[in-house]
């Protein structure tokens, strides 16, 4: 079975500070995804990864950045973190159709 | 209109019962179609991909109907343990890796 492993359960960051957000997969997949989950409105696609080094904005990056230097790793930056990226987030790989999710990192910013 | 859209429930229906979720989109180039699982504070899980033909796993059967834009997710003799929300996805446009989600519909099979 393909494992996505998400580097942190729970974060709790203060207003301001950088925050990284890794995620793993160790299947050789070139698909990586960063999504938030919030109550009502569903999961949302921040940004996506077809291959090394490429990424791709989703339907909300604003706020956050993302780095994909080794294939099986993509990490999901909060450049000055803020009280409205409170929120759960998920990371999946996929090769090439379907989602398998890492177990999600529920974020709080004070 | 959304791009998916599904009814948010919940669906409250005893054990043994029989339910149905459909789920709308908007895109008439998607091509790739799934159900989701997910439990209360858990990521989700893949149930069942949807195929034009149709297609059953045990207790769930799952259809497309591309004329009218919608999938459907059927359960049959629920199971306490099917409690979850159940998501739809649906890829953006044909060809594309990116996935749209539901909101998802919630369903609560009681004893």
């Amino acid at each position: 079975d393909v494992k996505v492993t998400q580097s942190s359960r729970y974060l709790v960051k203060r207003t301001g500070e950088k925050v990284f957000l890794e995620c793993v997969q160790d299947m050789d997949h070139e698909n990586m995804f960063w999504y938030r989950q919030d109550p009502g409105l569903g999961l949302r696609l921040i940004y996506f990864s077809y291959d090394v080094k490429m990424k791709e904005k989703g339907d909300i990056p604003e706020g956050y950045s993302v780095s994909r230097e080794k294939k099986e790793r993509f990490s999901l930056i909060l450049e000055s973190a803020s009280t409205n990226q409170t929120s759960m987030y998920l990371c999946a790989s996929s090769f090439p159709y379907g989602y398998t999710f890492g177990s999600g990192t529920r974020l709080t910013v004070v | 209109r959304k791009e998916v859209e599904q009814d948010p429930g919940p669906f409250n229906v005893p054990e043994g019962a029989t339910v149905a979720f459909n789920c709308t989109y908007s895109n008439s180039a998607s091509q790739s179609f799934f159900w989701y699982r997910q439990d209360c504070r858990k990521e989700p899980k893949l149930l069942m991909s949807v195929y034009s033909s149709g297609n059953e796993d045990g207790r769930f059967t799952a259809q497309l109907n591309r004329a009218s834009q919608y999938i459907s997710l059927l359960i049959r003799d629920s199971k306490l343990s099917d409690s979850a929300t159940y998501l739809c996805v649906v890829n953006a446009a044909s060809g594309t890796y990116k996935y749209i989600f539901g909101t998802g519909t919630r369903l609560k099979v009681l004893a």
